[in-house]
């Protein structure tokens, strides 16, 4: 099926510094849902947005639902090293309930 | 409330063999999908059901199957496993699929020998 385009796909960042992801795809979305998911674990919901334009946080976790409906971006503040894991943004058309999900940004972060 | 729980959480099978997978949605979801993820493809999606029909199917072949019961309780059913079907099955539950956020399970990780 249909999957967005998710960059980067992986990162390496040092404790501290900020990290920033983006999804992206052809069609335009009525729902973005960023995740994270640890090894052999199931992905937890970090945000949800509905609404284009809207920005919402989650302590040091930064979202945003893209005006063109169209992307969506995470941003995660002074990383530390429990932020360690892969990161899957899932959006929703106005028609039809299957969410699509990206390919995914495997985090490293150094200590 | 108790989250997404699926049984077993693993599992190994030998090729032709059949397995069978279970869900347990958030209480009050009706809408339960599910969700192949291999490290080569990623999350692939497999099937949703909602009230008990299945509403939405993925690219997946027949070996694939699933059900819903008047609970909300869902199982996936895979027949004549291929070494190819080892992945991680994610379940996923919301209230009614429709503009609303999804939450997963545990996954359950089936090995194909």
């Amino acid at each position: 099926g249909q999957q967005l385009n998710q960059s980067p796909q992986s990162m390496f960042i040092q404790e501290g510094e900020d990290v920033s992801m983006n999804c992206t795809s052809s069609s335009i979305f009525n729902t973005w849902l960023w995740y994270k998911q640890d090894p052999g674990e199931g992905p937890v919901l970090l945000i949800a947005l509905y609404k284009a334009g809207e920005l919402t946080s989650n302590g040091r976790l930064t979202a945003q639902f893209g005006i063109t409906r169209k992307d969506s971006f995470l941003n995660i503040s002074a990383s530390i090293p429990s932020d360690v894991g892969i990161y899957f943004c899932a959006g929703q058309r106005r028609t039809g309930n299957q969410f699509y999900f990206g390919t995914g940004t495997s985090l490293t972060v150094i200590p | 409330k108790a989250g997404v729980t699926q049984t077993p959480r693993y599992l190994i099978k030998t090729r032709g063999q059949q397995v069978t997978l279970s869900c347990s949605p958030i209480s009050g979801h009706r809408s339960v999908s599910w969700y192949q993820q291999t490290p080569g493809q990623g999350l692939q999606f497999l099937f949703e059901y909602f009230s008990e029909t299945q509403r939405n199917k993925g690219n997946f072949p027949g070996r694939f199957s699933g059900r819903q019961f008047s609970n909300s309780r869902s199982e996936m059913n895979v027949s004549t496993l291929e070494l190819g079907d080892s992945a991680l099955y994610l379940c996923a539950s919301s209230e009614s699929g429709l503009q609303e956020t999804q939450y997963f399970g545990p996954g359950t990780r089936l090995l194909v020998l």
